[in-house]
C-alpha cells in the first residue's frame, strides 16, 4: 500500500509554544488529507480536511486559529498547533487517501504531543 | 444523526475464532471499511465491504449486510499478536469516514 510519514512521532514542548506536525505521502498525489485527533481509549476525532491549494475545512468545534493546517503541495499538509497548552496533549494522525471515493484511508505513524 | 456501533472490549483465547460486529447509520454509504490499531500506534488497513457478503482474507474475514446496516470482522487462529483496538469506519454520501469508537480485543493464552 501507500505510504503516509507523518513526523515527528513524539514530541514534548512547553506552554505557550507552538509544534508543527508534517504529514508526507511519499508515493502518490494526496489531494486531500485529513487531521485526526485521539484521546486515549478514544475513536480517531476528525479535527479537519486539508485540501491542497485551498483552506482546511474544521469540524465544529475545532479552532481555526489553534489548529493551523497548510496544504501547500499534493505530497505535504502540516498541523501547526499554536499556543500549546497541557490539554492539547493527544496522539495526532494524519491520513490521506488517494483518488476515488472508495479507496482506503493511509495513516502516518501518529505523533505524540505532550504539553508540559 | 450518524452512528457507529461496536462492541467497547472483548476477550478470546489464543488458537480461538472471535466475530466483533458493527452496525451504522449513516447518511449514505459508500462502502465500510475495518482497521487494526495497537496502543500509541496508527491504524493499519484490514479490510473494505462495499457489496453484501463476505470478504476472506487470510485468518481474516469481514462481512457485510446493507439492508441491516451491519457488518463484522471475523479473526480466526488468534494469536497473541491480535490483541488490539478494531476499528470500524463508514464512508458516507461524501465518502467521509465515520468512525466507530473501536473494540479493544484482548487476547488470552
Amino acid at each position: 500500500g501507500a505510504v503516509v510519514s507523518q513526523h515527528p512521532s513524539r514530541v514534548i514542548c512547553k506552554s505557550g509554544t507552538s509544534v508543527k506536525i508534517e504529514c508526507r505521502s511519499l508515493d502518490f498525489q494526496a489531494t486531500t488529507m485529513f487531521w485526526y485527533r485521539q484521546f486515549p481509549k478514544q475513536s480517531l476525532m476528525l479535527m479537519a480536511t486539508s485540501n491542497e491549494g485551498s483552506k482546511a475545512t474544521y469540524e465544529q468545534g475545532v479552532e481555526k486559529d489553534k489548529f493551523l493546517i497548510n496544504h501547500a503541495s499534493l505530497t505535504l499538509s502540516t498541523l501547526t498547533v499554536t499556543s500549546a497548552h497541557p490539554e492539547d496533549s493527544s496522539f495526532y494522525i494524519c491520513s490521506a487517501r488517494g483518488l476515488g471515493g472508495d479507496t482506503e484511508a493511509f495513516f502516518g505513524q501518529g505523533t505524540r504531543l505532550t504539553v508540559v | 444523526g450518524q452512528n457507529i456501533d461496536q462492541p467497547t472490549e472483548m476477550t478470546a483465547t489464543e488458537g480461538a475464532i472471535v466475530q466483533i460486529n458493527c452496525t451504522y447509520q449513516t447518511s449514505g454509504f459508500n462502502g465500510l471499511f475495518w482497521y487494526q490499531q495497537h496502543a500509541g500506534e496508527a491504524p493499519t488497513f484490514l479490510s473494505y465491504n462495499v457489496l453484501d457478503g463476505l470478504e476472506e482474507k487470510g485468518r481474516f474475514s469481514s462481512f457485510l449486510s446493507r439492508s441491516k446496516g451491519y457488518s463484522y470482522l471475523l479473526l480466526k487462529e488468534l494469536q497473541m499478536k491480535d490483541s488490539a483496538s478494531y476499528l470500524c469506519a463508514v464512508a458516507d454520501s461524501n465518502y467521509q469516514l465515520i468512525w466507530g469508537a473501536g473494540t479493544k480485543l484482548i487476547i488470552k493464552p
